[in-house]
């Protein structure tokens, strides 16, 4: 079974300051992975997906991340936050050919 | 375009009880998936149903059960609630061929069920 961690729970940083928050999974086959955010009180919405190709794919709100095939990562960066990027992140990758399989969350919590 | 739309938005129930929730997908969606996400954790699935068959399941026990619409709305149906039941339950709908998850999910606000 495939797994997904991420490996912080918690992240404060200060408005405009860069971040990264970090995800590896575990599969030894072909790997679908996404990008979640889930604003408070709120469901969750796509932010960014890999499926093939370029390994760097980026969202419409300055967010990137990089499928990283030999460290099985795709960490998820912005180089300048925003207090409107409070939110909790979830990533989570394509088991078998039915469901997503998500990670802990990562509560990024961005200070004035 | 109207977007996944769940309810109740909050219910509460007592252990024992049975529960509905409502999904309805967002338009030219024919799966739906259902996600239970207690406080603190990410979600973890239900089920998913494709044209109104159960298209996998996880690891849930059978006192969680679903169903499809031809309309493709989706209800998720919990018996004999449980204390550790208590969760916010996301539906996502996503379009495809044979309910492939490599289409995008895109997901509904959540119910968030009590069970005291």
């Amino acid at each position: 079974a495939q797994s997904v961690t991420q490996l912080d729970s918690q992240v404060p940083v200060f408005e405009e300051a860069p971040v990264e928050l970090r995800c590896n999974y575990s599969s030894s086959v072909s790997v679908y992975l996404f990008w979640y955010v889930q604003y408070p009180n709120q469901g969750l919405q796509l932010l960014l997906k890999y499926l093939s190709g370029s390994t760097l794919v980026e969202s419409i709100n300055g967010f990137e991340a990089e499928f990283n095939k030999s460290q099985t990562s795709f960490h998820l960066r912005k180089p300048s936050v925003h207090i409107s990027d409070t939110a909790e992140y979830f990533c989570a990758v394509v088991q078998g050919a039915q469901k997503l399989v998500f990670g802990q969350g990562t509560r990024l919590t961005i200070n004035p | 375009e109207t977007g996944v739309t769940q309810s109740p938005t909050h219910l509460i129930k007592t252990r024992g009880q049975q529960v509905t929730l409502r999904c309805s997908s967002q338009s030219g969606h024919n799966t739906v998936s259902w996600y239970q996400q207690a406080l603190g954790q990410g979600p973890q699935f239900i089920f998913q149903y494709y044209r109104e068959e159960e298209n996998g399941r996880g690891n849930f026990p059978p006192r969680f059960s679903g169903l499809q619409f031809p309309n493709y709305s989706s209800e998720l149906n919990v018996n004999a609630l449980e204390l550790d039941d208590s969760a916010l339950y996301l539906c996502a709908s996503s379009s495809g061929t044979s309910g492939r998850n490599t289409d995008t999910q895109y997901f509904g606000p959540g119910t968030r069920l009590t069970v005291l």
